[in-house]
């Protein structure tokens, strides 16, 4: 059974630091997403990471993907404030290429003014 | 549509009664999942459609609960006998299709509330 870990679970952070959210998972997979989620609102897409070594940039962040060591990494460089929400990672999972998504337990991202 | 949208924002009801939640998926996605999102659990799927016919309903947690997609685009999501366990954001999202390389697009949730 596919598991998906995240850590830390939560952060808080000065404004202008940088820091980097771990997702692990257990078994195979190439395909994994982040998502960005504010309080009472839907998920957001931010990264589609497709292959071993992908890496992708948005603004602020950066995701990289080591399918090998099983292991994304979201990195943020020198925080604002606009970056507060909820971040979670997701592993396609489940026999047969459904697109089912596995989801971490979501990093809670607190930046500080 | 722009986006995947779904019915109601929110829904309280009372223990025992049977509710449905709508999904309207974007137009010409073949791929239409269900998530549920709660604080104890947090995000969990429930049943994947491809067209109208669902290949994989693992996730639903009991036989309460069932789904049904008509005309390869709305979905419905019907729980009977509603507990009050069953409280929790129901997350509906689209793909164009399983294998695109593409991500799901999630609706905004419709939030349960068992009473």
């Amino acid at each position: 059974e596919l598991k998906v870990e995240q850590n830390p679970l939560f952060l808080s952070m000065q404004e202008g630091k940088n820091y980097t959210i771990y997702c692990n998972y257990s078994t195979t997979s190439d395909r994994l997403y982040w998502y960005r989620q504010d309080p009472g609102k839907s998920l957001e897409s931010l990264f589609v990471l497709l292959s071993n070594g992908a890496v992708k940039q948005e603004g602020r962040l950066m995701a990289s993907l080591d399918t090998k060591a099983r292991l994304s990494t979201l990195h943020i460089t020198a925080a604002v404030h606009d970056l507060s929400a909820t971040y979670f990672c997701a592993v396609e999972g489940g026999s047969g290429n459904t697109g089912k998504l596995i989801f971490g337990q979501g990093t809670t991202l607190q930046v500080k003014p | 549509g722009a986006g995947v949208s779904q019915s109601p924002s929110n829904k309280v009801t009372e223990k025992g009664k049977d509710v449905e939640l709508r999904c309207d998926p974007i137009s010409g996605h073949t791929a239409l999942y269900w998530y549920r999102q709660s604080l104890g659990q947090g995000l969990e799927f429930l049943i994947y459609f491809q067209g109208n016919s669902a290949p994989d309903k693992s996730g639903l947690p009991s036989d309460r609960f069932s789904a049904e997609r008509t005309g390869g685009s709305v979905s419905t999501l019907t729980i009977q006998r509603t507990q009050q366990e069953d409280s929790a954001v129901y997350l509906c999202a689209s793909s164009l299709a399983p294998g695109m390389n593409t991500e799901a697009f999630f609706g905004q949730g419709t939030r349960l509330t068992v009473v």
